[in-house]
């Protein structure tokens, strides 16, 4: 069972849908990423949590440290959101461990 | 703030070719990671730097992949000679040891292509 459990694994909804993408995680960390991934395959770091929620445009991500997970939204998806999003958090050993991914695929 | 560097942004090379990659990590950050990226799949951990030493290098191919991390600041990723399946997007990240404080960032990455 890996460490870092992401889901869904995929993903498909209309222009404009809420998106919701959780992250469970099972061991001590000092903080999570939200990573985002088109199909060039360039990463764009979303957000870094320790704690609490942030909000940038459109996507708002939370944690909560006790139920050791993590979501990541989407509102008012547009077709360019479509891509990879991966959580990845920092444990207490320094070791950066990733979830699967999500697919996610907005139809316009 | 100034984020991890890579270059290139894409590479295409032949097999039995060697390539190399570059990171510029955060300023302070003493720890540096280099992931390999296989298209479907999750980031696989090739090698850990602290400082200029390697914590974990188990999964690097040591016989054709190398690294180094001279002066414990920016770091280069040798593949010599490449293969096809060695295509794939190498993600570099940084982190503050230890602190506790989650200090940790990814780099945009380097998408190779061995054909």
């Amino acid at each position: 069972k890996n460490e870092v459990e992401q889901s869904p694994q995929n993903l498909t909804a209309q222009e404009g849908e809420f998106i919701t993408i959780n992250c469970s995680y099972s061991v001590g960390i000092s903080a999570l990423h939200w990573l985002q991934q088109h199909p060039g395959g360039g990463i764009v770091s979303l957000f870094m949590l320790s704690s609490g929620k942030k909000k940038h445009g459109r996507l708002i991500a939370t944690i909560n440290i006790q139920e050791k997970h993590s979501s990541l939204h989407i509102t008012a998806s547009h077709p360019r959101d479509s891509a990879v999003y991966i959580c990845a958090a920092l444990n207490r050993d320094d070791k950066i461990i990733f979830g699967k991914g999500t697919r996610l695929h907005i139809l316009p | 703030e100034a984020g991890v560097a890579q270059s290139p942004r894409y590479k295409i090379i032949e097999k039995r070719q060697s390539v190399a990659f570059w990171c510029n990590p955060i300023s302070g950050h003493a720890t540096l990671y280099w992931y390999q990226q296989i298209l479907g799949q999750g980031p696989k951990l090739l090698i850990q730097f602290q400082n200029n030493g390697v914590v974990d290098d188990s999964q690097l191919p040591k016989d054709r992949f190398s690294a180094e991390r001279l002066k414990g600041v920016d770091s280069t990723l040798k593949i010599q000679p490449a293969k096809l399946e060695d295509s794939a997007v190498y993600l570099c990240a940084s982190s503050l040891v230890g602190s506790g404080d989650g200090g940790y960032t990814f780099g945009s990455g380097t998408r190779l292509t061995v054909v």
